[in-house]
């Protein structure tokens, strides 16, 4: 148990939606990250925020954006889905960016149909 | 971030140390060696990391060769619970967050 919670567990949505992930950081831990896991795939990284501002960016295109919140709370938005989204997003926390343990969630698992 | 090299798959006998190979020729001389571990259903966990000294924790031990283009984590006493994928990571800094992970190492501990 890392503290760290993710919701929707589970979700579908057709191609051409929009879906919005959403992630509670532990306690104190100004820092998020994003990353997507395809199956049978290592994690992806998607992009950091620190203190509300993004703060690194993966290869991935802008209709991947993200949000986080005064609290540290954090938001990934994916606009016009497409099937090859279907993956595990997983929301890292830690207690700073220079800190060296990441705290991941259990994860969204995503299928677009 | 330097690339790093893991075979796919390992066995060990339950009660007996996991000893899982890393190699990493490219790396330069500021960046450290981290290893997560994922199993089955969750996310990505944190073990250990270092930058040229070998390490130990509650978890496991990391050695890092001399001239640092290997390293190997042990677990010491492998229990049914260490079945996971084993990612070896390498990057600049402390910094925890953007971590590059690449397919890992899927260890299965045998009853």
């Amino acid at each position: 148990e890392t503290g760290v919670t993710q919701s929707p567990t589970h979700l579908i949505k057709t191609r051409g939606q929009q879906v919005t992930l959403r992630c509670s950081s532990q306690s104190g831990h100004n820092t998020v990250s994003w990353y997507q896991q395809a199956l049978g795939q290592g994690p992806q990284f998607i992009f950091q925020y620190y203190r509300e501002e993004e703060n690194g960016r993966g290869n991935f295109p802008p209709r991947f954006s993200g949000l986080q919140f005064p609290n540290y709370s954090s938001e990934l938005n994916v606009n016009a889905l497409e099937l090859d989204d279907s993956a595990l997003y997983l929301c890292a926390s830690s207690l700073n960016r220079v800190n060296t343990e990441a705290f991941f969630g259990q994860g969204t698992r995503l299928t677009v149909v | 971030d330097a690339k790093t090299t893991q075979p796919p798959s390992m066995d060990c006998a339950e009660g007996r140390a996991a000893n899982l190979p890393c190699n990493h020729s490219t790396i330069s001389g500021n960046e450290y060696v981290y290893w997560y571990r994922q199993i089955h259903s969750q996310g990505p966990q944190y073990i250990i990391h270092g930058l040229k000294n070998n390490e130990t924790n509650e978890m496991a031990s990391l050695i890092i060769t001399e001239d640092r283009k290997s390293s190997t984590l042990i677990l010491p006493h492998a229990t049914l619970r260490d079945t996971a994928v084993y990612y070896c990571i390498v990057r600049v800094g402390t910094g925890a967050n953007n971590l590059f992970f690449g397919t890992g190492t899927r260890l299965t501990v045998i009853p």
